[in-house]
């Protein structure tokens, strides 16, 4: 059974930084590039980041340009995002994602509040 | 970046009713269209890509149907257990990916 198990979310200050992790099982990590996607409090849903199978490549979406980091190790099937300088409209629950384009498996998400 | 809009951002319909969602691109972007299902408190489900390939596992009622600019989501027959809001994704420049604004299906 494919599993994403996100984890790391929580309180945060505007202007602090937080570390999410995802941890995946049921299928080979390193077939997938893998994203995250986002989702504010009764909104939509809007692509964050997406990395390569062997890290060469990154992208951003430009609402967290400089600000966020992906990053994975695939010795231990994980995914990362260091969040620097957060906003309150970063505000979400943060899914960790398969693939750069159509999205197979998802995890079931964290909550990011940034908040005084 | 090219946008996708959702109509309409409501549906509410009867059990057993056609219920049909639309999705609209500024330009066009082949078939590399996706609809997603989302249940209250839950991750997004694939349930079409391809504008109209049914991922795996999915019932037969739900279809995809659209290229170009214009796209259909349409469940032929709506049961309770597909109360959801529902999104479409333009992948067209993955990973630069894009969701319309979504459209919540209830029951009247």
């Amino acid at each position: 059974e494919v599993q994403l198990v996100e984890s790391g979310g929580g309180l945060v200050q505007p202007g602090g930084s937080l570390r999410l992790s995802c941890t995946a099982s049921g299928f080979t990590f390193t077939d997938y590039a893998m994203s995250w996607v986002r989702q504010a409090p009764g909104k939509g849903l809007e692509w964050v980041s997406t990395i390569s199978v062997r890290s060469d490549s990154t992208y951003y979406a430009d609402s967290v340009k400089g600000r966020l980091t992906i990053s994975r190790d695939n010795s231990k099937n994980t995914l990362f995002l260091q969040m620097n300088t957060l906003r309150a409209e970063d505000t979400a629950v943060y899914y960790c994602a398969t693939g750069p384009s159509v999205i197979d498996y998802w995890g079931q998400g964290t909550l990011v509040t940034v908040s005084s | 970046d090219v946008q996708v809009t959702q109509s309409p951002s409501s549906l509410p319909a009867s059990v057993g009713d056609r219920v049909t969602i639309s999705c609209r691109a500024s330009q066009g972007i082949n078939n590399y269209l996706a609809w997603y299902q989302q249940k209250p408190g839950k991750a997004p489900k694939l349930l079409i890509y391809a504008a109209s390939t049914l991922q795996s596992g999915v019932p037969s009622r739900f279809s995809g149907s659209g290229s170009g600019t214009d796209f259909t989501l349409t469940i032929s027959s709506l049961q309770p257990e597909d109360v959801a809001t529902y999104y479409c994704q333009n992948y067209n420049s993955a990973p630069r990916v894009t969701f319309g604004g979504g459209t919540k299906v209830e029951i009247k």
